[in-house]
């Protein structure tokens, strides 16, 4: 089982649409999270940490359920410049992030 | 916000030969950098931890002796890929994060996309 697991998609949605990924991860010790955003043959970008308490950032939520060991990252009003890899990323200890696969959106008009 | 900076982008080269990519915080100082390898559509691999001032820390499966790892200042991590040979060849990434809380995201550099031919 690897440590985390992402629908790889792709994801394809017209402009305007709300989106869901999810995510998975194996180690209950995992101290914190991530999404990333990757565009094609470029570096990582954060887009946000994620907490239990839910976090948002204008069009974006992500959601941390410890129970679960489950990770979400909505989009909202999805733009053409969100098409991209959404990475999600635990830290499981030590600064050792793990990354999920990726989910490829595209979003198109 | 914090910047991290790799060098060179690109490096295409013969097998056989040792290629440095050097990878620097501009804005912060990093007691730690951590390097990564990217295979096509698959996703970041940490291959080792870059401490500054001692030995970098490897992953399981990953050649200290190919994979050369110098951390002499607060700004500046270099890896070295030793007698690189066309299996090498892959998106190499280093990280730096920001603060020494727990939590603290990673930022990246741009990457290396190195071709061995």
């Amino acid at each position: 089982r690897k440590e985390v697991e992402q629908d790889p998609g792709p994801f394809n949605v017209p402009e305007g649409a709300t989106v869901a990924f999810n995510c998975t991860y194996s180690n209950s010790a995992s101290q914190s999270f991530f999404w990333y955003r990757q565009d094609c043959r470029k570096e990582p970008k954060l887009l946000m940490s994620v907490y239990s308490s839910g976090n948002e950032d204008g069009r974006f939520t992500a959601q941390l359920n410890r129970a679960s060991q489950y990770i979400s990252l909505l989009i909202r009003d999805s733009k053409l410049s969100d098409s991209a890899t959404y990475l999600c990323v635990v830290n499981i200890g030590g600064n050792k992030l793990v990354f999920g696969a990726g989910t490829i959106l595209r979003v198109k008009s | 916000g914090a910047v991290v900076s790799q060098h060179p982008s690109w490096v295409i080269c013969k097998s056989g030969t040792s290629v440095k990519i050097e990878c620097r915080s501009l804005d912060f100082q990093a007691t730690t950098m951590f390097w990564y390898r990217q295979f096509p559509k698959q996703s970041l691999m940490l291959m080792a931890t870059s401490n500054e001032g001692s030995k970098a820390t490897y992953e399981q499966g990953v050649e200290k002796d190919k994979f050369l790892i110098n951390h002499a200042s607060l700004t500046l991590s270099t890896l070295t890929v030793t007698s690189a040979h066309p299996e090498d060849s892959s998106f190499y990434i280093c990280s730096a994060r920001v603060g020494g809380a727990r939590g603290q995201p990673q930022h990246f550099g741009d990457g290396t996309r190195l071709s061995i031919l």
